[in-house]
């Protein structure tokens, strides 16, 4: 069983908008601004998406963005596009003795 | 570009004992941190541990701690994963990862292109 949890998948249509979900505790997610979210497409190496909660790097769309309330943190893509059709995973630093946390990943089916 | 590169795939019996690489290029290897990513087949992304290449220093996740070793060799910017006895459940993909050393936890960014371990009599 994974530290955060996320839902095992989602979809939506092209030009729709979906979020994914994360959620933790107040020893992660809750308790500090260091979520980031990571895009793996199959076969390929995860990609930095998010970074410090809602922090996008340089060269990813901005029809992608991040969130947090409390223990759960959100992942919002807006427009969906085919290419966007991948894994999703989420990570948190925790202030327990495992120090990185991912969660169990949440596949989008783009429609 | 920063690029990380790691080692080819490898196929390996039980009891075996394996080392793979992942070179960083493209940035000062010394001033972050390289660390390691279980995926098992079908499964999510696991953190394993990291090393400071400018020292050596290491932490481990508790889940694999005494089960894997990570070294580094900053005169070749080059980090390793290593294993003294293999298991079956050790096949994965393994990826490493660079995050950046600070006085506050960091992302992970770039990724290695993955190495494959499959671990069978």
């Amino acid at each position: 069983q994974s530290a955060l949890t996320q839902p095992a998948s989602v979809s939506g249509s092209p030009g729709q908008s979906i979020t994914i979900s994360c959620t933790g505790t107040s020893s992660d997610v809750g308790g500090y601004n260091y979520v980031s979210w990571y895009q793996q497409h199959p076969g390929k190496a995860p990609k930095l998406m998010i970074y410090d909660v809602s922090n996008r790097p340089s060269g990813v769309s901005n029809r992608f963005s991040g969130s947090k309330s409390g223990n759960t943190a959100s992942l919002t893509i807006s427009g969906l596009q085919a290419e966007d059709e991948a894994d999703y995973y989420c990570s948190s630093y925790t202030s327990s003795s495992t120090l990185e946390v991912f969660g169990g990943g949440t596949k989008l089916t783009v429609l | 570009e920063v690029q990380l590169v790691q080692s080819g795939a490898e196929v390996k019996k039980p009891g075996e004992s394996l080392r793979i690489s992942c070179k960083g290029s493209g940035y000062s290897f010394t001033s972050y941190w390289i660390s390691w990513v279980r995926q098992m087949p079908g499964k999510g992304l696991e953190w394993m541990g990291r090393i400071d290449p400018s020292d050596s220093y290491t932490n481990y996740s508790p889940s694999f701690q005494g089960h894997v070793t990570i070294s580094a060799d900053k005169s070749i910017s080059t980090a390793y994963l290593q294993w003294s006895s293999l298991k079956a459940s050790d096949t994965a993909m393994y990826y490493c990862a660079r995050q950046a050393i600070a006085a506050r936890p960091s992302w992970f960014d770039p990724w290695g292109q993955g190495t494959l371990v499959t671990v069978s009599s």
